[in-house]
């Protein structure tokens, strides 16, 4: 049973540019969560995103948007990059009405 | 405002000894709690959760103990192996309505061999 993927792992971007980060949840999980982990920080919770629409946003500019598609996986979009953008974005995924978060490994975006 | 922190930033044990990492939440109306460990170069992986009515609940080598009246939990991992290398993290969830988990900085534990 795969668990949570992302792709890319590792990415390179120069200011200004844009994103797109993509998630595929665990197997049976049908909601997705976006985190951004700056290093030596703990994750910070960006949106959520349940039957193809955000259902819940954290404090991030609406340079951050995102997109679930009937499978269930998820994009993250930034737009208009900045060097405090980099970072460690994650996506976990649950149960509709479950607790436990299962993460992905990440994908590492540095903004140059 | 919203926070989740750690006492110690990095804990340092024997191999063999026990660990224990602790957690201040400041949601009291908090009603679920993950400890997470992450490894280098990887997401962070579920340990142990608790709900807001239990005070402790065990699993595979670790414990949680939740402390509502200081809003305080804590992760004890009995017989420390060198695999439990990692950073942990406490996360908290609050009340019914909203989705996201709160987590802290994090500590980093060490195993000392």
């Amino acid at each position: 049973d795969a668990g949570v993927t992302q792709s890319p792992t590792h990415l390179i971007k120069t200011r200004g540019q844009q994103v797109t980060l993509r998630c595929s949840p665990k197997s049976g999980h049908d909601t997705v969560s976006w985190y951004q982990q700056a290093l030596g920080q703990g994750p910070q919770f960006i949106f959520q995103y349940y039957e193809e629409e955000e259902r819940q946003r954290g404090n991030f500019p609406d340079r951050f948007s995102g997109h679930q598609f009937p499978n269930y996986s998820s994009e993250l979009n930034v737009n208009a990059l900045l060097l405090g953008d980099s970072a460690l974005y994650l996506c976990a995924s649950t149960r509709q009405g479950g607790t436990e978060a299962f993460f992905g490994q990440g994908t590492r975006l540095t903004v140059v | 405002g919203e926070s989740v922190g750690l006492h110690l930033p990095t804990l340092s044990v024997q191999e063999g000894d026990n660990s224990i990492i602790n957690c201040a939440y400041s949601n009291s109306a908090s009603d679920y709690f993950i400890w997470y460990k992450q490894e280098s170069g990887k997401g962070p992986q579920f340990i142990i959760d608790i709900r807001s009515n239990m005070d402790k609940r065990q699993g595979q080598r670790v414990t949680v103990l939740l402390n509502k009246t200081v809003k305080h939990l804590s992760l004890q991992i009995a017989a420390t192996q060198p695999g439990d290398s990692a950073v942990y993290f406490c996360a908290e969830k609050p009340p019914s309505g909203t989705y996201k988990y709160i987590f802290g900085t994090g500590t980093r534990l060490k195993v000392l061999a």
